[in-house]
Order: C-alpha cells, then structure tokens, then sequence
C-alpha cells in the first residue's frame, strides 16, 4: 500500500490549496492525453483527457494544459482537498485506431489537513 | 455492478505453479486490455483485444503469459511456471469502442510469487 510513494515524485500541499503535477511525454505522435487518479488499492480512475488539437481543458476543479513544443502536459487541481491524496499517472495515446495507452511514472499527491 | 470486475483480489503463488486471472469487463464494451502494475511504477501495456480478436500481445514478458477472450467479453490472463518477477497486480480496462477513449480500470489482481 503505502510503500508505493517510496519510488514516487512526490507533491505535498496544505488543504485548500491549487495543486499542479507536471508531466513530460515522450512522443511528438501522441495526439490524446489522460490524467488518472490511483487511490491505494484501487485501479486508476479517469479525471480528465484533452486531444492534442487542444491546449488547455477545464473539468470540475480541475485544469489540464497541454504544451506540444515542450512535450508537457500538467494537471492543475484548485481547492485541493484530503480526498484528492493519490498517485496521479498521465497517459499517452500514440494510435488513432486503438486505445493503447503509455503511462508515465506518476506522481504522490499528499494532501495536509 | 456497473464497473470493470477482477477477482481474484489478490493471489499468492508458489514458483512454477500457474495461475489464472479472471476479468469481467462492462457490459457492452468492444475493446479490453491487461496492463502489469510494478510496485511504485505506472501500469505498463501486455495485450489487446477487439471483441475476441487478440490484435495486440507486444506486451506480454514472455511465452509464459498467454490471454484469451473466446466470447468477446469475459478475458482471462493466464501465467504459467510463475516467477518471483511476475509478482505485480494486474490491471484489466475496457472502453466502449475502439480508438482514443479512455479506459475504464478494474480494481486490478495482486499476484505474489514466493
């Protein structure tokens, strides 16, 4: 369980602060991006996407902004919350005709009360 | 329920003996993949499949992992004369279609190779 984040990035903030969790891909071909939230002991849960025709896409308290010159991609959470503690992963889709995605090594949220 | 199910949770294995994973994915949905989850690391990609065509098994380590999914829903990964190096937990997605959509995870198997 928690021994998972020994090997992690990891992001610490105090409660009710922005996050922002950064993450660097790979190839210039990848034209669709996911970030996943991975509780311990739980499968990666979607949080949101954005396609590479875009560079900034707002969902419910959270922001993904999208660099295609520097190969980035970040994922801003405002207002984090103790819910929001994980390993966050962000995921590259390099085929059009299926969802075969790469996963990056992933970062630990932790959230201080 | 509603979401992708795997079972077992977690399974201890002897070297050398076989196991079996079982994944039951939602309802409906054409594509089914198994990703490999080491300890501390984000999942890594083993195998495809559309319905019950296998188009893609880059992935798996070795001719020791086999996967099927003959009826085009229920998927089994199957490993043979297990290794220490299998112990991971193996993750199973779905997605209704094919192509740039995101995927839907099943809480995953602990397997553990003493």
């Amino acid at each position: 369980g928690e021994s998972v984040g020994l090997h992690l990035p990891t992001l610490s903030v105090q409660e009710g602060d922005n996050s922002i969790i950064n993450c660097a891909y790979s190839n210039s071909a990848s034209d669709y991006f996911i970030w996943y939230k991975q509780e311990s002991g739980k499968g990666p849960q979607f949080i949101i996407d954005i396609r590479s025709n875009m560079d900034k896409r707002q969902g419910q308290r959270v922001t993904v902004l999208l660099n295609k010159t520097v190969k980035h991609l970040s994922l801003q959470i405002a207002a984090t919350q103790p819910g929001d503690s994980a390993v966050y992963f962000c995921a590259e889709n390099r085929d059009d005709n299926f969802n075969k995605f790469y996963f990056g090594s992933g970062t630990k949220l932790n959230v201080k009360p | 329920g509603a979401g992708v199910s795997q079972s077992p949770r977690y399974k201890v294995a002897k070297r050398g003996q076989d196991v079996a994973l079982r994944c039951d994915p939602i309802s409906g949905h054409v594509s089914l993949f198994w990703y490999q989850q080491a300890l501390g690391q984000g999942p890594e990609f083993l195998t495809y499949f559309q319905n019950e065509a296998q188009l893609d098994k880059s992935g798996l380590p070795s001719d020791r992992f086999f996967a099927e999914r003959p009826e085009g829903s229920v998927s089994t990964l199957k490993i043979q004369r297990t290794q220490q190096e299998d112990s991971a937990v193996y993750l199973c997605a779905s997605s209704p279609r094919q192509g740039n959509e995101k995927l839907f995870f099943g809480s995953g198997t602990q397997l553990s190779v003493l």
